[in-house]
């Protein structure tokens, strides 16, 4: 079966510019989560979707960020305008049920803002 | 804030030994998920542990769910050199919906 698939895997834009990350679920999974990954503060779970719809969005960091889920295999994370300081590796996960079930990570996009 | 202790945050190792790493918490965990990550991946999913006091084994991992429902560890025996790696642990807090992670444990093996 397919994994949890995010693109692009690499990003390098300049400050200002939009930047769309992507993910596709593992086919059945109810549940997506969207993370961010520094050294400095580990994993961050950004926001996470149950059947498409946004259930908390509570560490998004700023307006500038935003998340979309058009249906049950496919997902967007935008970050519109994009700053340095949001340089990092972003993950994109599924479940089946938000308990007693594992959460699968794609691979992430690792994203670098001049 | 940070919700989960993990221990060690680095082991250096020589190739054979076993590992013992563990994750410990003032809450109560309905889930423990032990993850491995490897540099330019994703965490992999290595053992997922839902009940107090569940022992189960991946090959030469074992992780437990600790009785108190407040800690997990894993340990990985006779280790080879595809090991190294970040281990995470995750849990889902008892009541809450979000997986809190540990801070990681860095393994390198001297081969």
């Amino acid at each position: 079966d397919a994994g949890v698939i995010q693109s692009p895997r690499h990003e390098v834009t300049e400050m200002g510019q939009e930047v769309t990350l992507r993910c596709k679920p593992i086919s059945g999974h109810d549940y997506l989560f969207w993370y961010r990954q520094t050294m400095m503060r580990g994993l961050e779970l950004l926001i996470y979707f149950n059947n498409n719809v946004p259930i908390d969005d509570s560490g998004m960091p700023e307006d500038r960020f935003s998340a979309k889920m058009p249906n049950a295999s496919f997902s967007t994370l935008k970050i519109q305008p994009s700053e340095p300081r949001d340089s990092a590796v972003y993950f994109c996960a599924s479940s089946r049920r938000l308990e007693n079930q594992p959460q699968h990570f794609g691979d992430g996009t690792r994203l670098s803002i001049l | 804030g940070q919700q989960l202790n993990q221990s060690p945050q680095s082991m250096f190792i020589q190739e054979g030994e076993d590992v013992s790493m563990n994750c410990t918490s003032s809450s109560i965990f309905n889930t423990w998920l032990w993850y491995k990550q490897d540099p330019g991946e994703g965490p992999v999913l290595l053992i997922a542990l839902y009940k107090a006091g569940e022992l189960t084994s991946n090959g030469r991992l074992t992780a437990q769910f600790g009785i108190t429902r407040k800690d997990s560890f894993l340990n990985i025996s006779a280790s080879i050199p595809s090991d190294v790696g970040i281990y995470f642990c995750a849990g889902l807090i008892q009541g809450a919906q979000k997986l809190v992670f540990g801070q990681g444990t860095r393994l390198t093996i001297n081969p």
